[in-house]
Protein backbone atom coordinates (compact mmCIF):
# COMPACT_ATOMS: atom_id res chain seq x y z
CA UNK A 1 0.00 0.00 0.00
CA UNK A 2 0.75 3.39 -0.12
CA UNK A 3 3.04 4.98 2.84
CA UNK A 4 5.17 8.51 3.59
CA UNK A 5 8.41 8.30 5.79
CA UNK A 6 9.20 11.65 7.41
CA UNK A 7 11.91 12.05 10.28
CA UNK A 8 11.31 11.69 13.83
CA UNK A 9 11.27 15.27 15.74
CA UNK A 10 11.51 17.34 17.77
CA UNK A 11 13.69 19.65 15.61
CA UNK A 12 15.22 22.28 17.27
CA UNK A 13 16.67 25.36 15.56
CA UNK A 14 17.86 28.18 16.46
CA UNK A 15 16.08 31.35 14.51
CA UNK A 16 18.00 32.02 10.91
CA UNK A 17 18.49 28.49 10.83
CA UNK A 18 18.43 26.01 7.82
CA UNK A 19 15.58 23.75 7.58
CA UNK A 20 15.54 20.35 6.25
CA UNK A 21 12.77 17.84 6.94
CA UNK A 22 13.03 14.45 4.48
CA UNK A 23 10.42 12.51 3.64
CA UNK A 24 9.92 9.75 1.63
CA UNK A 25 6.93 7.82 -0.24
CA UNK A 26 5.75 4.87 -1.80
CA UNK A 27 3.12 4.70 -3.86
CA UNK A 28 1.10 2.14 -6.15
CA UNK A 29 -0.13 4.64 -8.13
CA UNK A 30 1.24 8.54 -9.40
CA UNK A 31 1.32 10.94 -6.31
CA UNK A 32 0.95 13.84 -5.74
CA UNK A 33 2.99 15.34 -3.04
CA UNK A 34 2.02 17.66 -0.05
CA UNK A 35 3.20 19.36 2.87
CA UNK A 36 0.86 20.53 5.50
CA UNK A 37 1.65 22.30 9.04
CA UNK A 38 -0.22 22.02 12.37
CA UNK A 39 0.09 24.60 14.63
CA UNK A 40 -0.69 24.39 18.09
CA UNK A 41 -4.47 23.85 18.61
CA UNK A 42 -5.61 23.83 15.17
CA UNK A 43 -6.39 22.07 11.82
CA UNK A 44 -3.58 21.44 8.98
CA UNK A 45 -2.61 23.91 6.89
CA UNK A 46 -1.75 23.66 2.97
CA UNK A 47 1.70 25.06 3.25
CA UNK A 48 2.68 23.63 -0.76
CA UNK A 49 2.32 20.94 -3.10
CA UNK A 50 4.01 19.33 -6.44
CA UNK A 51 1.70 17.00 -8.76
CA UNK A 52 4.39 15.85 -11.13
CA UNK A 53 7.94 14.36 -11.35
CA UNK A 54 10.44 17.45 -10.71
CA UNK A 55 7.80 19.73 -10.12
CA UNK A 56 9.04 22.07 -6.86
CA UNK A 57 6.62 23.50 -4.41
CA UNK A 58 6.89 26.88 -2.62
CA UNK A 59 5.13 29.44 -0.23
CA UNK A 60 6.38 31.30 2.54
CA UNK A 61 10.14 30.52 2.04
CA UNK A 62 9.37 26.63 2.20
CA UNK A 63 10.39 24.93 -1.15
CA UNK A 64 10.32 20.83 -1.80
CA UNK A 65 11.04 19.13 -4.91
CA UNK A 66 9.60 16.13 -6.17
CA UNK A 67 11.87 13.88 -7.02
CA UNK A 68 10.71 10.27 -8.52
CA UNK A 69 14.39 8.45 -9.05
CA UNK A 70 14.29 8.83 -5.47
CA UNK A 71 11.23 8.83 -4.28
CA UNK A 72 11.40 11.87 -1.91
CA UNK A 73 9.87 15.14 -1.26
CA UNK A 74 12.11 16.78 1.20
CA UNK A 75 11.26 20.27 2.77
CA UNK A 76 13.53 23.45 2.81
CA UNK A 77 13.54 26.66 4.56
CA UNK A 78 16.87 28.73 4.30
CA UNK A 79 15.86 30.81 7.29
CA UNK A 80 13.21 30.14 9.95
CA UNK A 81 11.88 32.31 12.19
CA UNK A 82 10.31 31.40 15.88
CA UNK A 83 6.73 31.83 13.96
CA UNK A 84 7.64 28.57 12.25
CA UNK A 85 7.32 26.53 15.29
CA UNK A 86 4.72 23.93 14.09
CA UNK A 87 4.26 20.13 13.23
CA UNK A 88 4.74 19.43 9.42
CA UNK A 89 3.06 16.60 7.89
CA UNK A 90 4.19 14.88 5.10
CA UNK A 91 1.48 13.85 2.42
CA UNK A 92 0.24 12.21 -0.47
CA UNK A 93 -2.64 11.18 -2.98
CA UNK A 94 -2.76 8.96 -5.99
CA UNK A 95 -4.78 8.50 -9.22
CA UNK A 96 -5.54 5.20 -7.91
CA UNK A 97 -7.13 6.96 -4.49
CA UNK A 98 -7.78 10.48 -5.89
CA UNK A 99 -8.40 12.74 -2.56
CA UNK A 100 -7.09 10.20 0.10
CA UNK A 101 -4.32 11.59 1.57
CA UNK A 102 -2.28 9.12 3.03
CA UNK A 103 0.50 11.08 6.02
CA UNK A 104 3.46 11.04 7.57
CA UNK A 105 3.29 11.00 11.56
CA UNK A 106 4.38 14.22 10.85
CA UNK A 107 7.91 16.06 12.36
CA UNK A 108 7.73 18.47 15.16
CA UNK A 109 9.99 21.96 14.62
CA UNK A 110 10.89 24.48 17.61
CA UNK A 111 12.99 27.35 16.39
CA UNK A 112 14.14 29.31 19.41
CA UNK A 113 15.32 33.03 19.33
CA UNK B 1 -16.23 32.86 3.20
CA UNK B 2 -15.89 30.53 6.77
CA UNK B 3 -13.64 28.14 5.30
CA UNK B 4 -14.69 24.47 6.73
CA UNK B 5 -16.36 24.77 10.14
CA UNK B 6 -16.53 21.40 12.61
CA UNK B 7 -18.78 21.36 15.71
CA UNK B 8 -18.32 20.81 18.64
CA UNK B 9 -14.66 21.68 19.15
CA UNK B 10 -14.21 19.20 22.28
CA UNK B 11 -16.08 16.53 23.44
CA UNK B 12 -15.89 13.96 26.39
CA UNK B 13 -18.22 10.77 25.95
CA UNK B 14 -18.19 7.56 28.06
CA UNK B 15 -17.49 4.12 26.89
CA UNK B 16 -20.22 2.71 25.05
CA UNK B 17 -21.82 5.56 24.28
CA UNK B 18 -22.47 7.22 20.60
CA UNK B 19 -21.07 10.59 19.12
CA UNK B 20 -22.23 12.46 15.86
CA UNK B 21 -19.52 15.13 14.90
CA UNK B 22 -20.45 17.59 11.91
CA UNK B 23 -18.39 19.31 9.07
CA UNK B 24 -19.69 22.25 7.06
CA UNK B 25 -17.58 22.24 4.04
CA UNK B 26 -15.66 25.16 2.66
CA UNK B 27 -17.81 27.26 -0.13
CA UNK B 28 -18.37 25.61 -3.11
CA UNK B 29 -16.82 22.06 -2.42
CA UNK B 30 -18.39 18.74 -2.56
CA UNK B 31 -16.29 16.59 -1.25
CA UNK B 32 -16.11 15.63 1.95
CA UNK B 33 -13.09 13.25 4.07
CA UNK B 34 -12.88 12.60 7.57
CA UNK B 35 -9.28 11.62 8.99
CA UNK B 36 -8.52 10.59 12.69
CA UNK B 37 -5.56 11.80 14.14
CA UNK B 38 -4.19 10.61 17.67
CA UNK B 39 -1.87 12.26 19.55
CA UNK B 40 1.78 12.71 17.94
CA UNK B 41 0.69 10.89 15.23
CA UNK B 42 -0.40 11.90 11.51
CA UNK B 43 -4.05 11.85 10.52
CA UNK B 44 -6.10 8.44 9.41
CA UNK B 45 -8.38 8.46 6.46
CA UNK B 46 -11.42 7.17 7.89
CA UNK B 47 -13.59 7.77 4.78
CA UNK B 48 -14.72 10.33 1.76
CA UNK B 49 -18.01 11.07 0.65
CA UNK B 50 -19.18 12.24 -2.75
CA UNK B 51 -22.97 13.44 -3.76
CA UNK B 52 -24.11 11.63 -0.58
CA UNK B 53 -22.61 8.52 -1.09
CA UNK B 54 -18.76 6.92 0.37
CA UNK B 55 -16.44 7.07 -2.37
CA UNK B 56 -13.98 5.53 -0.53
CA UNK B 57 -13.02 3.94 2.99
CA UNK B 58 -10.00 3.32 5.44
CA UNK B 59 -9.59 0.67 7.37
CA UNK B 60 -11.94 1.72 10.13
CA UNK B 61 -14.46 -0.85 11.73
CA UNK B 62 -18.00 -0.71 10.83
CA UNK B 63 -18.95 1.34 13.96
CA UNK B 64 -17.97 4.06 11.91
CA UNK B 65 -20.48 5.89 9.72
CA UNK B 66 -21.07 8.61 7.90
CA UNK B 67 -23.72 10.73 5.70
CA UNK B 68 -23.63 13.57 3.47
CA UNK B 69 -26.00 15.93 3.14
CA UNK B 70 -27.71 17.20 -0.37
CA UNK B 71 -25.66 21.07 0.95
CA UNK B 72 -22.49 19.15 1.43
CA UNK B 73 -22.75 19.20 4.72
CA UNK B 74 -21.66 15.76 6.37
CA UNK B 75 -21.75 13.69 9.54
CA UNK B 76 -19.14 11.23 11.26
CA UNK B 77 -20.95 8.53 13.54
CA UNK B 78 -19.28 6.65 15.88
CA UNK B 79 -21.18 3.57 17.67
CA UNK B 80 -20.33 1.93 20.81
CA UNK B 81 -16.73 4.20 21.62
CA UNK B 82 -14.01 2.79 23.08
CA UNK B 83 -11.32 4.37 25.11
CA UNK B 84 -8.94 4.30 21.89
CA UNK B 85 -11.20 6.30 19.95
CA UNK B 86 -10.05 9.37 21.74
CA UNK B 87 -8.54 11.47 19.36
CA UNK B 88 -8.98 15.04 17.03
CA UNK B 89 -11.25 14.25 13.88
CA UNK B 90 -10.48 16.17 11.51
CA UNK B 91 -12.62 16.84 7.92
CA UNK B 92 -11.29 18.30 4.73
CA UNK B 93 -13.01 19.70 2.07
CA UNK B 94 -12.14 19.44 -1.46
CA UNK B 95 -13.60 19.51 -4.96
CA UNK B 96 -13.27 15.92 -6.70
CA UNK B 97 -11.64 17.17 -9.85
CA UNK B 98 -8.47 16.33 -10.21
CA UNK B 99 -7.24 18.93 -11.80
CA UNK B 100 -7.75 21.01 -8.23
CA UNK B 101 -5.75 19.06 -5.73
CA UNK B 102 -6.01 21.29 -2.65
CA UNK B 103 -8.03 20.19 0.58
CA UNK B 104 -8.57 22.35 3.22
CA UNK B 105 -9.15 21.35 6.64
CA UNK B 106 -11.38 22.28 9.82
CA UNK B 107 -10.44 22.54 13.42
CA UNK B 108 -11.58 19.34 14.23
CA UNK B 109 -13.55 18.23 17.27
CA UNK B 110 -11.19 16.61 20.54
CA UNK B 111 -13.20 13.80 21.59
CA UNK B 112 -12.16 12.06 24.82
CA UNK B 113 -13.68 8.78 25.87
CA UNK B 114 -13.57 8.10 29.14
Amino acid sequence: GDSVTQMEGPVTLSEEAFLTINCTYTATGYPSLFWYVQYPGEGLQLLLKATKADDKGSNKGFEATYRKETTSFHLEKGSVQVSDSAVYFCALTTTDSWGKLQFGAGTQVVVTP
Amino acid sequence: DAGVTQSPTHLIKTRGQQVTLRCSPKSGHDTVSWYQQALGQGPQFIFQYYEEEERQRGNFPDRFSGHQFPNYSSELNVNALLLGDSALYLCASSFLDRRNTEAFFGQGTRLTVV
